[in-house]
């Protein structure tokens, strides 16, 4: 299957600072990516979703001016979380799916996760 | 949005068929389901999808019923490396419920 990756795979950051994870699809062309967000022992939460070269789309609830979305090219999307606190230590999954030379693609597949704690 | 109901939990003995219901009672007819598993602190791992006809791949078979309100994940021969949380998505919103978390025991 096709490969995302992310990074960085965890991090710590003081209290008040911004903190950039980047996902990538390493064998395909992404046209859309999507960003989750999990906190222990439960479900993946869908934070937003984008399409390359246009704004992405935030789900109810989720500040867009916290967490800046970018999807420049069609193998790169970036999360920012910004002026980031206590709360916002959790589990940032991405996922992406497009078209590849091969075959067109169905499947989204999803990064190995970024754990994020702030301190 | 069509939305999945799964078992929160089941059991299986290794060596054993796994079969893991999902009920999505409000899918539209162009709306794939999807089975994802997500093992402990790794990202989510596809296992398959279908729209109407059953599928099987090298990792489990997916019988979807005729009405398409219901469908089950099959693991015809579960080890103790498939106990994870199983995720049964409806493709157009790809919004995560609960899912079944499944042991595998020996």
């Amino acid at each position: 299957g096709a490969v995302v990756s992310q990074h960085p795979s965890w991090v710590i950051c003081k209290s008040g600072t911004s903190v950039k994870i980047e996902c990538r699809s390493l064998d395909f062309q992404a046209t859309t990516m999507f960003w989750y967000r999990q906190f222990p022992k439960q479900s993946l939460m869908l934070m937003a979703t984008s399409n390359e070269g246009s704004k992405a789309t935030y789900e109810q609830g989720v500040e867009k001016d916290k967490f800046l979305i970018n999807h420049a090219s069609l193998t790169l999307s970036t999360l920012t979380v910004t002026s980031a606190h206590p709360e916002d230590s959790s589990f940032y999954i991405c996922s992406a799916k497009g078209t590849s030379s091969l075959r067109e693609m169905n499947e989204q597949f999803f990064g190995p996760g970024t754990r994020l704690t702030v301190l | 949005d069509a939305k999945t109901t799964q078992p929160t939990s089941m059991d299986c003995a290794e060596g054993r068929a796994a079969n893991l219901p999902c009920n999505h009672s409000t899918i539209s007819g162009n709306e794939y389901v999807y089975w994802y598993r997500q093992i402990h602190s790794q990202g989510p791992q596809y296992i398959i999808h279908g729209l109407k006809n059953n599928e099987t791949n090298e990792m489990a078979s997916l019988i979807i019923t005729e009405d398409r309100k219901s469908s089950t994940l099959i693991l015809p021969h579960a080890t103790l490396r498939d106990t994870a949380v199983y995720y049964c998505i409806v493709r157009s919103h790809m919004r995560f419920g609960a899912g079944t978390r499944l042991t595998v025991k020996p």
